[in-house]
């Protein structure tokens, strides 16, 4: 069984650029979530993916966005970054019915310069 | 909206145990899920209550009472690799998970 892979683990961006992020779900799951990570703080709920659908957001503004592909793997994208989006990015994956349960893969750091 | 507060940080010894609170204030309550994060590492999952009770999964157990919307996870037998920070979540919009700030455990010999 796979588990929740990411890349890259680490980028370096300046302000205002754009960036992309993958994830690749454990094997079978059909929901991905993701979450920003500040230093010292909690994961905070960015979006989540069912079935290549939006599912959910959260506190995050519209320069967020994300796809999920038909294998369940799945993108985030940051547009116009800046210094606060700073922060390790977390992809979770899980199954519909055990959503409690949830798979983070290792997370990238991305830092914005 | 959706509010979880546990300590911020916890000392123990080594063999002892140790208590993590946590209360939340929610609408749409499902459960209280536990995750452990070492340094640098990714958040595990630990447990799960969905129903008033104790839940024990080795040398951890889980607590919920509902009423008192409080739970605690219970770390027995102290290992210095549990030194780690452990969230408590509770679940929001959809399926998300909205994580409480993280208590930072550190065991000392």
């Amino acid at each position: 069984e796979t588990g929740v892979t990411q890349s890259p683990t680490h980028l370096i961006k300046t302000r205002g650029q754009q960036v992309t992020l993958r994830c690749s779900s454990q094997s079978g799951h059909n929901t991905v979530s993701w979450y920003q990570q500040a230093l010292g703080q909690g994961p905070q709920f960015i979006f989540q993916y069912y079935r290549e659908e939006e599912n959910g957001r959260g506190n995050f503004p519209p320069r967020f966005s994300g796809l999920q592909f038909p294998n369940y793997s799945s993108e985030l994208n940051v547009n116009a970054l800046e210094l606060d989006d700073s922060a390790l990015y977390l992809c979770a994956s899980s199954l519909e019915s055990d959503a409690e349960t949830q798979y983070f893969g290792p997370g990238t750091r991305l830092l914005v310069l | 909206g959706q509010s979880l507060e546990q300590p911020s940080e916890v000392t123990a010894v080594e063999g002892a145990i140790v208590q993590i609170n946590c209360t939340y204030q929610t609408s749409g309550f499902y459960g209280l899920s536990w995750y452990q994060q070492h340094d640098g590492g990714a958040p595990t999952f630990l447990s799960y209550n969905a129903l008033d009770g104790l839940e024990e999964t080795g040398r951890f157990s889980s607590f919920l009472s509902r009423s008192d919307s409080y739970g605690y996870l219970l770390l027995q037998e102290l290992q210095m690799k549990d030194s780690a920070s452990y969230f408590c979540a509770v679940r929001g919009a959809g399926y998300a998970l909205n994580f409480g700030k993280g208590t930072s455990l550190l065991v000392t010999p």
